[in-house]
């Protein structure tokens, strides 16, 4: 059965850099998101992406934020300068929706965990 | 309550009964679902119920939705201990066009117990 895969499972970095975390979404659909779930809270939406483009996105995701998707298969997240609040499980998400205005399910990724130190 | 409250937020059942999960949410819907979290792991899709449906099975698994109430709840029959898990339910509430970003609850946290 066809699944999201995220890259890589957990993430360390010293606060102020860069991390580039990857999501390969399921082939055939057609909108990507990513949430995030700092330990303990709610899983909060961050950005969703359709036709090469961001759709809609939260005041989470500043201009330290960034999503990109460089080939037909990966969908990346980057944060520039990572804040100890970063520290979070980063989910990616994909979705087919064949009409407009109707949803289907979101398959989540497993994850990745980040620690910024 | 916020958008996709769950309740209880722990359930502690004996392996074999039956758990009920309820979630309330504010604004129209344009579906819900409900996901699983394993402690630390990702989450897996359970199930999706549209607005216009009112009741959804799949296999031990029965949700209702109530758009009069903004309420739906999930049911688990038969509990094993490896449903011991949180249960989140996720509205879509984004306007016609909108990209159907989830709005999470809290989660329930089931511990069946063998």
């Amino acid at each position: 059965e066809p699944e999201v895969t995220q890259t890589p499972s957990h993430q360390v970095t010293q606060m102020g850099q860069e991390v580039i975390l990857r999501c390969v979404p399921i082939s055939n659909h057609l909108y990507f998101y990513w949430y995030r779930q700092i330990l303990g809270q709610k899983v909060e939406f961050l950005v969703s992406f359709y036709n090469n483009e961001i759709s809609e996105k939260s005041e989470i995701f500043d201009d330290q934020f960034s999503v990109e998707r460089p080939d037909g298969s990966n969908f990346t997240l980057k944060i520039r300068s990572t804040k100890l609040e970063d520290s979070a499980m980063y989910f990616c998400a994909s979705s087919y929706s064949g009409r407009r205005g109707v949803y289907n399910e979101q398959f989540f990724g497993p994850g990745t965990r980040l620690t910024v130190l | 309550s916020q958008q996709g409250e769950e309740d209880p937020q722990a359930l502690s059942i004996q392996e074999g009964e039956n758990a009920t999960m309820n979630c309330s949410y504010k604004t129209s819907i344009n579906n819900l679902q409900w996901y699983r979290q394993n402690s630390g792991r990702g989450l897996v899709h359970l199930i999706l119920i549209r607005s216009n449906e009112r009741e959804k099975h799949s296999g031990r698994l029965r949700v209702t939705l109530d758009t009069s109430k903004k309420s739906s709840s999930l049911l688990i029959t038969a509990s094993r201990a490896a449903d011991t898990a949180s249960y989140f339910c996720a509205t879509d509430a984004g306007s016609w066009g909108s990209q159907g970003n989830l709005i999470f609850g809290k989660g329930t946290k089931l511990s069946v117990k063998p």
